[in-house]
């Protein structure tokens, strides 16, 4: 069973336009949401999270979004920029442990 | 270098084999994860440490699956007698968290293992 899924395995964005990558859960009880961001032979990176309290927090160009209602987030990146180009993976955390997606590969496109 | 530490990067090793992969956190990390992460998927949570005390277990980790982490430093996980559907990316994370919440991990490159 699928708990957080991302549906879309890839994405193609123009250079400088912005980047939407989406994320579903089903567990009401997850209580804090992350995107972590992959490179080739790299581990995952952390990039930037929301508390289940909240429905939007910035960072820079990184924007999350929460709906609960919905069980459904976000992230935002805005200008895409060619080292954004990387695996995006977003990942909820249910006490100790995160529960991740399956991943969406973001190409920035000059 | 002061982030995770992961050896070996790549283990290939036959079918019964027994395997050790070793991480090393970030020194003053009190906690420290293993990940196992397969072709075209997420990372899947496999145990975690607070210091030397082994506090969750995945159902992931089957009985052929060992994690130590004496004196709350590195941690190895060992797996015995090796089947191909271990073949996957070990990843390990180290954390400093005090409370309940998880926190920002902090992941190694990795060790890839493939069974043959």
């Amino acid at each position: 069973d699928q708990q957080v899924k991302q549906n879309s395995p890839s994405l193609s964005v123009q250079e400088g336009r912005i980047s939407i990558l989406n994320c579903d859960y089903t567990n009401s009880m997850f209580d804090y949401f992350l995107w972590y961001k992959k490179y080739p032979a790299e581990g995952p990176t952390f990039l930037i999270s929301i508390s289940s309290i909240k429905d939007k927090n910035e960072d820079g160009r990184f924007t999350v979004f929460l709906n609960k209602s919905a069980k459904h987030l976000s992230l935002h990146i805005v200008p895409s920029q060619p080292g954004d180009s990387a695996v995006y993976f977003c990942a909820a955390s249910e006490g100790q442990k995160l529960v991740f997606g399956q991943g969406t590969r973001l190409t920035i496109n000059p | 270098d002061t982030g995770v530490s992961q050896n070996p990067r790549h283990k290939i090793t036959k079918r019964g084999q027994n395997v050790t992969f070793r991480c090393d956190p970030i020194s003053e990390h009190n906690r420290l994860y293993w990940y196992r992460q397969t072709l075209g998927q997420g990372p899947e949570f496999l145990t975690y440490f607070q210091n030397e005390a082994q506090l969750e277990k995945s159902r992931l980790l089957s009985d052929r699956f060992s994690a130590e982490r004496p004196k709350g430093s590195f941690s190895t996980l060992e797996i015995q007698r090796t089947e191909q559907g271990d073949s996957a990316m070990y990843l390990c994370a180290s954390s400093l968290t005090t409370g309940g919440f998880v926190g920002e991990l902090f992941f190694g490159e990795g060790s890839r293992l493939t069974v043959l």
